[in-house]
């Protein structure tokens, strides 16, 4: 167990320029997850793929922000024209859930990428 | 629409205290609830997940309880350490969508020698 991995752990960048994540989630770990985190705030549910599907988009994910879990391993979250309010720690997290119910197993989350938009 | 929320904001104890931290969530039907460490500048680390049917978890020196009914849980530390100085939060499954969890906004912590 190698832990959830993401990459890079540090992003700058210049508003309206496009960024892309990557995470690695636990090798078993069927279900990944992507969460927004601002200062002082917990996260915010983003999004969240079964094995390659993706199930459920929170109204926060705008029509400038796609995510992928190509052959349900790892997966891209790619955001297109940034901006300012962009800026956050973007967290990936991984469980192993059987069936398509509630989650039942701890999340493993990742250590995040910070992104700065300026 | 599901709130959690966390009391108090930041606590400052000394080494070897006992302490509570608070979580409230409005809306009683939970899947479960689960509590997490963050330090600063990384990612969550799982401590306690209780579910729905449950009144208590325990991992060493923390237990935390949940009350469905009142929307209430908390997180016990017994003997406090300067390593548990963290950022720790709660988040519920709820009925709403039963893949995310929401998050309070956490309670931040530090214990001092």
């Amino acid at each position: 167990d190698t832990g959830v991995s993401q990459d890079p752990r540090h992003k700058i960048t210049k508003r309206g320029q496009n960024v892309t994540f990557r995470c690695d989630p636990i090798s078993e770990h069927n279900r990944l997850y992507w969460y927004r985190q601002t200062l002082g705030q917990g996260p915010e549910f983003l999004t969240y793929f079964q094995n390659e599907a993706q199930l459920e988009k929170s109204r926060l994910l705008s029509d400038r922000f796609s995510a992928e879990r190509p052959k349900g391993s790892f997966s891209t979250l790619e955001i297109q024209r940034t901006e300012q309010g962009d800026s956050a720690m973007y967290l990936c997290a991984s469980s192993f859930g059987r069936g398509y119910g509630p989650y039942n197993s701890p999340l493993h989350f990742g250590n995040g990428t910070r992104l700065t938009v300026t | 629409k599901q709130e959690v929320t966390q009391i108090p904001a930041a606590l400052s104890v000394p080494e070897g205290e006992n302490l509570v931290l608070n979580c409230s969530f409005t809306d009683s039907a939970i899947y479960n609830l689960q509590w997490f460490r963050q330090d600063p500048g990384k990612g969550l680390t799982s401590l306690l997940l209780i579910q729905s049917s449950q009144r208590e978890q325990t991992s060493g020196r923390l237990n935390a309880s949940l009350d469905k009914s009142s929307g209430r849980s908390t997180l016990y530390i017994a003997a406090s350490q300067p390593g548990d100085s963290a950022t720790y939060l709660c988040a519920v499954n709820d009925a709403g969508g039963y893949n995310k969890l929401i998050f309070g906004a956490g309670t931040r912590l530090a214990v001092h020698p």
